[in-house]
């Protein structure tokens, strides 16, 4: 256990259905963050929340649609996906100000 | 912007020998991170190096840092098979922390 949870640790879902991802820290961190981990390609950075603010979205679609309701919770909303959005989504936390990230254990993304 | 390459992408070895991994990137960064990866699970974070410090020890593992080059390494000495997993660096740019993650290596060690 890191100190940053994350659920459901697997989720299969069809292109019409709506899911959610959820992250929970309780390590005092400030800045909580989604990567998402394809094969064979780097972790692609795709939301980031500073004091539950926004501060970056990297050109992530909209069928994607984060929510950050305080500074320990961290949603990520899906709807109508494709199958190409299979992946590990990753939640990590941190500090905001140089340090290392904490990551969770991921959710593997299956879209059918 | 910034991007980040590791090399080799596989490396296998014996129990008790030396990994070194390199990490090359693009643009300006105040610090670099190492993080390692068990297959299918989150990223742990090993050791921090910032831009102003030239080799950073840990237990087993040395970093390097070479700001002139824009490339760091990995070592891990003495190596066991508890080793095995995939290995990132990542680049912390200046001002708020955000990371952008090298294509990472696969470190095998047998016993």
């Amino acid at each position: 256990e890191t100190g940053v949870t994350q659920t459901p640790r697997h989720l299969v879902m069809g292109m019409t259905n709506k899911k959610s991802l959820k992250c929970e820290q309780h390590l005092g961190h400030n800045a909580m963050y989604w990567y998402k981990q394809s094969a064979k390609k780097p972790l692609e950075l795709m939301f980031v929340y500073s004091l539950e603010e926004r501060v970056e979205n990297n050109s992530v679609p909209s069928r994607f649609s984060p929510e950050c309701p305080n500074s320990s919770h961290l949603f990520l909303h899906l709807h109508t996906l494709q199958p190409e959005d299979s992946a590990l989504y990753l939640c990590a936390s941190s500090l905001g100000t140089g340090g290392g990230y904490t990551f969770g254990s991921g959710t593997r993304l299956t879209v059918v | 912007s910034q991007q980040g390459e590791e090399d080799p992408q596989a490396l296998s070895i014996q129990e008790g020998e030396n990994a070194t991994m390199n990490c090359s990137y693009k643009t300006s960064i105040n610090n670099l991170q190492w993080y390692r990866q068990n297959s299918g699970r989150g990223l742990v974070h090993l050791i921090l190096i910032r831009s102003n410090e030239r080799e950073k020890h840990s237990g087993r593992l040395r970093v390097t840092l070479d700001t002139s080059k824009k490339s760091s390494s990995l070592l891990i000495t003495a190596s066991r098979a508890a080793d095995t997993a995939s290995y990132f660096c990542a680049m912390g740019d200046t001002g708020f922390q955000k990371l952008v993650f090298g294509t990472g290596t696969r470190l095998l060690v047998s016993p």
